[in-house]
């Protein structure tokens, strides 16, 4: 059973690009969770999907920030028109009908 | 709501050496309080949770944690530190099993040889 896949490890953009940063969950898993670590911080929530159902989206920013999980394929976190202030490590987990989240490896974004 | 504060932002031990990472929460709700570990440029691994059960978890690595209501505290330890334990350590709580984690800011331990 593979792990949380996360691509791509790293992504660069310039300012004012489009980043879409993909997350699998473990199979079996429905609930996916999204979190962003700034450096030298510590991880905040951003946002939380089931299966083609956004459950909370309270950590999201209101502008350019928008999260997707469909009912085939993986879930994917979009940021338009990035900014220097999006660099950040971004995390997802997942998990079953249980307390215990799983976390990929992250996607470490960098806007230049 | 939910929060965590860990106390210092970095903590260095010695080999061999006790090591204790602190943690207290604040809940409306019982909580749900984990433990993870990240090494550098790697994701976070789950060291252990408690869920309302046993207030002493026990967790991979060597590591265990007690959970003390009265104190609203969930303190990490480990009775001798090994050269690998070095890394970030989050401690986080959540309000049911499917709710978002809130985490602190993390501890960053060193190990001296």
């Amino acid at each position: 059973n593979a792990g949380v896949m996360q691509n791509p490890r790293h992504l660069v953009r310039r300012r004012g690009q489009e980043a879409r940063l993909r997350c699998s969950p473990m199979k079996g898993h429905s609930h996916v969770y999204w979190y962003r670590q700034l450096p030298e911080e510590g991880l905040k929530f951003m946002v939380y999907l089931q299966k083609e159902n956004i459950i909370d989206e309270s950590g999201m920013p209101k502008e350019r920030f928008s999260a997707e999980f469909p009912k085939e394929g993986p879930s994917i976190l979009r940021i338009q028109q990035v900014v220097r202030g999006d660099s950040a490590a971004y995390f997802c987990a997942s998990s079953p009908q249980n307390t215990e989240a799983f976390f990929g490896q992250g996607t470490r974004l960098t806007v230049v | 709501a939910q929060s965590v504060t860990q106390l210092g932002s970095h903590v260095s031990v010695s080999e061999g050496a006790l090591v204790l990472l602190r943690c207290n929460y604040s809940s409306s709700v019982p909580p749900y309080l984990f433990w993870y570990v990240q090494y550098p440029n790697q994701g976070l691994q789950l060291l252990l949770k408690y869920t309302s059960a046993a207030t002493l978890v026990k967790g991979i690595n060597g590591f265990e944690a007690e959970f003390k209501k009265s104190e609203t505290s969930f303190h990490l330890t480990k009775p001798s530190a090994h050269m690998s334990d070095a890394a970030e350590y989050f401690c986080a709580v959540s309000g049911t099993g499917n709710e978002k984690l809130t985490f602190g800011t993390g501890t960053r331990l060193t190990i001296i040889p």
